[in-house]
């Protein structure tokens, strides 16, 4: 049973565009998610998170929005560059259950095209 | 400083053989975690170790997988009787905290013949 889900296993997205990209969850517990980026031949870096008292935080060309009611969350990227392109992996994890390790959706990849 | 290290970086084996691989976490991160990244697959969990705990053995595919931490520093995953389907990058990963962001090393690209 997926607790987190990203049901877009590829997006394309035209350069200086804005790039979105979704993230469903089932675990009501969850209160603390996080967004890592991938390239090739590389292990995944943090890129943003957002705890669940919150419902944006932003960090430059990267905003993350977080809907609890629906158990979604987005993460925004304008403009969209070349270098953006990468997997995507959205993770939950809870602060209430302190030895709850974080759990990993199975990640999107994005394209920038030029 | 020092990240996540992970070695080797590569590694062909023969179906049957085993396979050791290691990790080298962020010093003073109680927490250690190792995934696998099959071909167009996402992050699959394996096992976490946190401090002197119990690890967390819920994500192993198999009794073939087994992996260790000694001394609350190094890790090791070792993978009996390799078969092909066990081809993947494995990846270790750090954190301070279980729960807080993770570092990943750059994983170790398993290839079995």
């Amino acid at each position: 049973d997926q607790q987190v889900k990203q049901n877009s296993p590829s997006l394309s997205v035209q350069e200086g565009r804005i790039s979105i990209l979704n993230c469903d969850y089932t675990n009501s517990m969850f209160d603390y998610f996080l967004w890592y980026k991938k390239y090739p031949a590389e292990g995944p870096t943090f890129l943003i998170s957002i705890s669940s008292i919150k419902d944006k935080n932003e960090d430059g060309r990267f905003t993350v929005f977080l809907n609890k009611s629906a158990k979604h969350l987005s993460l925004h990227i304008v403009p969209s560059q070349p270098g953006d392109s990468a997997v995507y992996f959205c993770a939950a994890s809870s602060y209430i259950n302190r030895d709850d390790k974080i759990i990993f959706g199975k990640g999107t990849r994005l394209h920038i095209l030029p | 400083g020092a990240g996540v290290s992970q070695s080797p970086s590569n590694k062909v084996t023969e179906k049957g053989k085993d396979v050791e691989l290691r990790c080298d976490p962020i010093s003073g991160h109680t927490a250690l975690y190792w995934y696998r990244q099959s071909l167009g697959q996402g992050l699959e969990f394996l096992i976490y170790f946190q401090g002197n705990s119990a690890p967390d053995k819920s994500g192993l595919p198999s009794d073939r997988f087994s992996a260790e931490r000694t001394g609350g520093s190094v890790s090791t995953l070792t993978i009996q009787r390799t078969q092909q389907e066990d081809s993947a990058v494995y990846l270790c990963a750090s954190s301070s905290i279980v729960g807080n962001e993770q570092f990943f090393g750059p994983g170790t690209r398993l290839t079995v013949l």
